[in-house]
């Protein structure tokens, strides 16, 4: 029930295309999602976050679509870019900036 | 944002040795936590660093194993011991709570510690 679930593993997408990448939970309890940006041998850096009272977040290219009922949210990267290839994670915590429970974590590769 | 850093950055380490781990924020902040990433895979929580107490540990994460100070509200450290090949890991260590400012309850991460246990 902590679970976080993500997929796809992998994601390939062509320059200016939009990437998905989707996560569901089970614990309700849940309050907070946010979503982690990671290059390699860096830290995760946060990207963008939202809570189960709003069904949409926006920020530049970046947009998080949630979906309370089914117990799902999303991530769309619009017009993708080659800089956005790195690892992406969903999390999930009880409350805004106490513990973290991540994803699976999805690879993004974006060719020109 | 906090500016966070961790020293060692890297290491190479013998079985059965220990190492501690340093995680420095350049503000005070509330909240400290130490994550665990293995090769390739997700970040799994290994405990939360409790300021002048105990750290509150996870399920599967124990103090003799990885014992964590926090001796203020700017500093941590993880001590992995009696290492064995199996902990090889990245190691970071996270915020949040950063006083005065809109990110108080965001969490953000150090640029993590790689450790090789041979």
């Amino acid at each position: 029930q902590q679970q976080v679930k993500q997929s796809p593993q992998s994601l390939i997408v062509q320059k200016g295309g939009i990437s998905i990448i989707n996560c569901a939970y089970e614990n309700t309890a849940f309050d907070y999602f946010p979503w982690y940006q990671q290059f390699p041998g860096k830290g995760p850096a946060l990207l963008i976050a939202i809570r189960p009272d709003v069904s949409e977040k926006k920020e530049g290219r970046f947009t998080i679509s949630f979906n309370k009922s089914a117990k799902q949210f999303s991530l769309h990267i619009m017009d993708s870019q080659p800089g956005d290839s790195a690892t992406y994670f969903c999390a999930a915590s009880m409350v805004r900036g106490d513990k973290l429970i991540f994803g699976t974590g999805t690879r993004l590769q974006v060719f020109p | 944002s906090a500016v966070i850093s961790q020293k060692p950055s890297r290491d190479i380490c013998q079985r059965g040795t220990s190492l501690t781990i340093q995680c420095q924020v350049d503000s005070q902040v509330t909240m400290m936590f130490w994550y665990r990433q293995q090769p390739g895979q997700s970040l799994t929580l290994i405990a939360t660093a409790n300021q002048g107490s105990e750290a509150t540990y996870e399920s599967g994460f124990v103090i003799d194993k990885f014992p964590i100070s926090r001796p203020n509200l700017t500093f941590s450290t993880l001590t992995v011991s009696n290492m064995s090949p199996e902990d090889s890991s990245i190691y970071l260590c996270s915020v949040s709570g950063l006083a005065g400012g809109p990110t108080y309850n965001e969490q953000f991460f150090g640029p993590g510690t790689r450790l090789t246990v041979l």
